[in-house]
């Protein structure tokens, strides 16, 4: 499968501060890559879809001023929590839309994850 | 709005024994992914299904699309503890729209 990479694995910062979140496609192109949050022992909460040369569509309840995406080419989107805060802390997950080929004229649409990123606010 | 159900979400069981996972919703999707995720990890997609009807096997788990392409089963045979996880379903759609995901089911697998 198509491979995915986020950096950095682990992050902790101050109160305040700014993180950047960088999600890449290593051997293969996405014009539009997903970038998730995920709480202990929960499924994943969707918080953007970032799509290469526009802007960002944010799901309701996501502060686009808080979490600024940036998808400035076809392997790299980077997400950066702004001014983080501690209840910013959590388990953030991005995902490059892929379209695959069914065998035959019809293709279909695939997501690979990124392995994550932790991000601890003090 | 669409959705997706997942069931059971907590599952316990013993090595050797086998389970069924599924994966509903009232929804038509185009193609359906499981997913496993393992502590402190991004999810590692395991299957693709995207015809009506379509079954696939990998190793020991068998996954079922649905004749109407509304759901889904994930079925393992003789667990093993390596299987041990949070098992997740989305729906896909659309290149470029969002995938729906379900609230996952968490496995244990008891040696």
């Amino acid at each position: 499968g198509a491979v995915v990479s986020q950096h950095p694995s682990w992050v902790i910062c101050k109160s305040g501060t700014s993180v950047k979140i960088e999600c890449r496609s290593l051997d293969f192109q996405a014009t539009t890559m997903f970038w998730y949050r995920q709480f202990p022992k929960q499924s994943l909460m969707l918080m953007a879809t970032s799509n290469e040369g526009s802007k960002a569509t944010y799901e309701q309840g996501v502060e686009k001023d808080k979490f600024l995406i940036n998808h400035a080419s076809l392997t790299l989107s980077t997400l950066t929590v702004t001014s983080a805060h501690p209840e910013d802390s959590s388990f953030y997950i991005c995902s490059a839309n892929v379209l695959g080929l069914a065998g035959g004229p019809s293709s279909y649409n695939e997501q690979f994850f990124g392995p994550g990123t932790r991000l601890t606010v003090l | 709005t669409q959705l997706l159900e997942q069931s059971p979400q907590f599952l316990s069981i013993q090595e050797g024994e086998n389970l069924t996972v599924y994966c509903n919703s009232s929804s038509v999707f185009s193609s359906l992914q499981w997913y496993r995720q393992e502590p402190g990890e991004g999810p590692v997609l395991l299957v693709t299904v995207v015809t009506g009807g379509e079954v696939k096997k990998l190793k020991r788990l068998t996954f079922q699309f649905g004749d109407a392409r509304k759901d889904s089963s994930l079925h393992i045979t003789a667990a093993q503890t390596g299987d041990t996880g949070l098992y997740l379903c989305a729906g896909g759609r659309n290149y470029g729209q969002n995938f729906v995901f379900g609230p996952g089911t968490r496995l244990s697998v008891l040696p």
